[in-house]
């Protein structure tokens, strides 16, 4: 069966701290993976992935693919209470057509 | 741009009833999918459209739940009859191609059923 694994499911730190969220897969005919960010309403678009070991990064967000490990990881560097959302990481396989496989999400709460 | 169109925002209704969830997408995206969110089950996909023209429904949980494209504009989702357990955030999002495109999401409906 195909899944998505993400850790921790939930993280507190203070506001300042860099965080690493994690998230491995096991799908077949796999072909890009996704980074949302899920506050109060509606998931928004961070990254999406498709090469192994190419960076892909926005402001103090960042986030990098292992195709043969199978996991990718979601980099947010001095964090602000702003970023506090559920982090949500999906994959997209080949046949699927953009029929996303979501992981249950890394809670992140950033205390002042 | 005024994003995914979800309505209503939320949704009571009583065991039995009939709900019909509604969606609007972003103008010239050709691809919209329906998500159910659950804290048990996570994102789900229950059934996603390209060209208004129904794709895959693999996820669509029985025959209570069924969904229709008449238009590029507009979609719906309707559950008859409701049960509790259909409880859950309903999300709508729609994306210009099938691959390579990011999803934008609706706000979603949170369908309480009691």
């Amino acid at each position: 069966e195909d899944k998505v694994v993400q850790s921790p499911l939930s993280l507190v730190v203070h506001e300042g701290d860099t965080v690493t969220l994690n998230c491995s897969y096991e799908v077949t005919n796999f072909r890009s993976l996704l980074w949302y960010k899920q506050e109060k309403k509606a998931p928004t678009f961070l990254f999406m992935l498709t090469s192994s070991g190419i960076e892909k990064k926005s402001g103090r967000l960042s986030s990098i693919l292992d195709k043969k490990e199978l996991f990718s990881i979601l980099n947010i560097t001095a964090t602000q209470t702003g970023d506090s959302a559920v982090y949500l990481c999906a994959v997209e396989q080949v046949q699927g057509a953009q029929k996303l496989v979501f992981g249950q999400g890394t809670r992140l709460t950033i205390n002042p | 741009d005024a994003g995914v169109i979800q309505s209503p925002r939320h949704e009571v209704t009583e065991m039995g009833q009939e709900v019909t969830l509604r969606c609007k997408p972003i103008s010239g995206h050709n691809s919209l999918f329906w998500y159910r969110q659950t804290m048990m089950r996570g994102l789900e996909l229950l059934i996603y459209f390209n060209n208004n023209v129904p794709i895959d429904d693999s996820g669509m949980p029985e025959d209570r739940f069924s969904a229709k494209m008449p238009n590029a504009s507009f979609s719906t989702l309707k559950i008859q009859p409701s049960e509790p357990r259909d409880s859950a955030v309903y999300f709508c999002a729609s994306s210009t191609d099938i691959y390579n495109s990011p999803l934008h999401f609706g706000n979603g409906t949170r369908l309480t059923v009691t």
